[in-house]
């Protein structure tokens, strides 16, 4: 059984740039969370997709898109970053709705804005 | 806006002794309560939770207490083993897809 699994694993960009993130779930998960955390913050909630649609949003702008795909992985797009987006960026996959304990996270991808 | 709190950025306790990993949180409507252990280059591996109808759970060397009327939540881990080091995060959700972590604890468990 495949875990969750992220890359690039790091990543340097500047300002004003595009970035995208993947991540595939793990086997089994048809539902994957994506979580920015800046440095010495715990993660915070960016949004989750469930089947290919998006399943919720917590407080980050427009600029922060997302994807996924029919076998359910997924991608993370920033636009217009700016160097707040420095953080590093992990996605989480469960079965259905599960959350919580049910979400298996990757080891992140590290952003830096320069 | 910070509903979840660990207000002691690290802990160190001895091998053999408990550690207590304490986390507090605002918003009343939170009902499942969860703590994450993560080392350096992985991602968050769940470690215990606790619905908000139980006041405690016990899964091994850890245990998890909740105090609703203070918004309190704590993580025991009796004994304490050095391969605990690691930062703990408690995590609260009202929903599934919406959970609220705290800046973390960094534990180190000393030989």
């Amino acid at each position: 059984e495949t875990g969750v699994t992220q890359s690039p694993t790091h990543l340097i960009k500047t300002r004003g740039q595009q970035v995208t993130l993947r991540c595939s779930s793990q086997s089994g998960h048809n539902t994957v969370s994506w979580y920015q955390q800046a440095l010495g913050q715990g993660p915070q909630f960016i949004f989750q997709y469930y089947r290919e649609e998006e399943n919720g949003r917590g407080n980050f702008p427009p600029r922060f898109s997302g994807l996924q795909f029919p076998n359910y992985s997924s991608e993370l797009n920033v636009n217009a970053l700016e160097l707040d987006d420095s953080a590093l960026y992990l996605c989480a996959s469960s079965s259905g709705l599960a959350g919580g304990g049910g979400q298996f996270f990757g080891p992140g991808t590290r952003l830096t804005v320069l | 806006d910070q509903q979840v709190k660990q207000n002691s950025p690290s802990l160190s306790v001895q091998e053999g002794r408990i550690s207590i990993l304490n986390c507090d949180y605002t918003n009343s409507m939170f009902d499942y309560f969860l703590w994450y252990k993560k080392y350096p280059a992985e991602g968050p591996t769940f470690l215990i939770s606790i619905s908000s109808i139980k006041d405690k759970n016990e899964d091994g060397r850890f245990t998890v207490f909740l105090n609703k009327s203070a918004k309190h939540l704590s993580l025991h881990i009796v004994p304490s083993q050095p391969g605990d080091s690691a930062v703990y995060f408690c995590a609260a959700s009202d929903r599934d897809n919406d959970m609220r972590f705290g800046a973390g604890t960094r534990l180190t468990v000393k030989p």
